[in-house]
């Protein structure tokens, strides 16, 4: 059963630190993964997708990498912005699932 | 190019009351998917079809919850005899099958249903 856990559940930091977010998968077998971000009382908008072999994908400020080996993607931020205040979720596709399996999320407040 | 789109925005009802929700996917997109999501937690997944063919559904799916999609384009989702703990963000994304030539499956969300029992 794919579990995904993402670290730290809250982030808050001053605005221009350059930021990390985890997210780690218990099967590797994936198909894919997406990262989404999402504001409140709204719907998730996809950032990137990783194809399961790719290593990274890159879109602006936002840059998404892929371990299948340990589990592990990781969403970088730079030079974060009071605008990227939001949560963000990591989701991974199993082929064998046919569905996407997210974790709870990394809610970040970026203060001026 | 429209989105997903899904109606109401907004649903407050009374316990044991029926609702419905609707989901308009992206007209090529032959995969739709239902989820739930409560505050501070990701989205649950609850059920999805590919074309008009419902292939699975979660556990947390009671009988109480049935979700159609006739003719492979729209679909709806039932809640009947609803209940506090229905009180939920329900979304809805469409994609294109995995499997197909070029295909990603990157889902595309729509902004929910949030549903309110009292």
């Amino acid at each position: 059963k794919q579990e995904v856990t993402q670290i730290p559940a809250a982030l808050s930091v001053p605005e221009g630190e350059n930021l990390v977010l985890n997210c780690s998968f218990t099967d590797s077998a994936i198909y894919n993964l997406q990262w989404f971000r999402q504001d409140p009382g709204k719907g998730l908008t996809s950032l990137l997708l990783i194809q399961s072999s790719q290593r990274e994908q890159t879109s602006g400020r936002l840059n998404a990498s892929l371990d299948k080996s340990s589990g592990r993607s990781t969403l970088y931020i730079a030079a974060s912005q009071p605008g990227d205040s939001a949560t963000y979720l990591c989701a991974a596709f199993s082929g064998g699932y046919n569905k996407l399996i997210f974790g709870a999320g990394t809610r970040l407040a970026v203060h001026p | 190019d429209t989105g997903v789109s899904q109606d109401p925005r907004h649903k407050i009802t009374k316990r044991g009351q029926n609702v419905t929700f609707r989901c308009d996917p992206i007209s090529e997109h032959n995969r739709l998917y239902w989820y739930r999501q409560t505050l501070g937690q990701g989205p649950e997944f609850l059920t999805y079809f590919q074309n008009e063919a419902q292939l699975e559904k979660s556990r947390l799916l009671s009988d109480r919850f049935s979700a159609e999609r006739p003719k492979g384009s729209f679909s709806t989702l039932e809640i009947q005899r609803t209940e506090q703990g229905d009180s939920a963000m329900y979304l809805c994304a469409s994609s294109l099958g995995i499997g197909l030539a070029a295909n990603t499956g990157e889902l595309f969300f729509g902004e929910g249903s949030r549903l309110t029992v009292l």
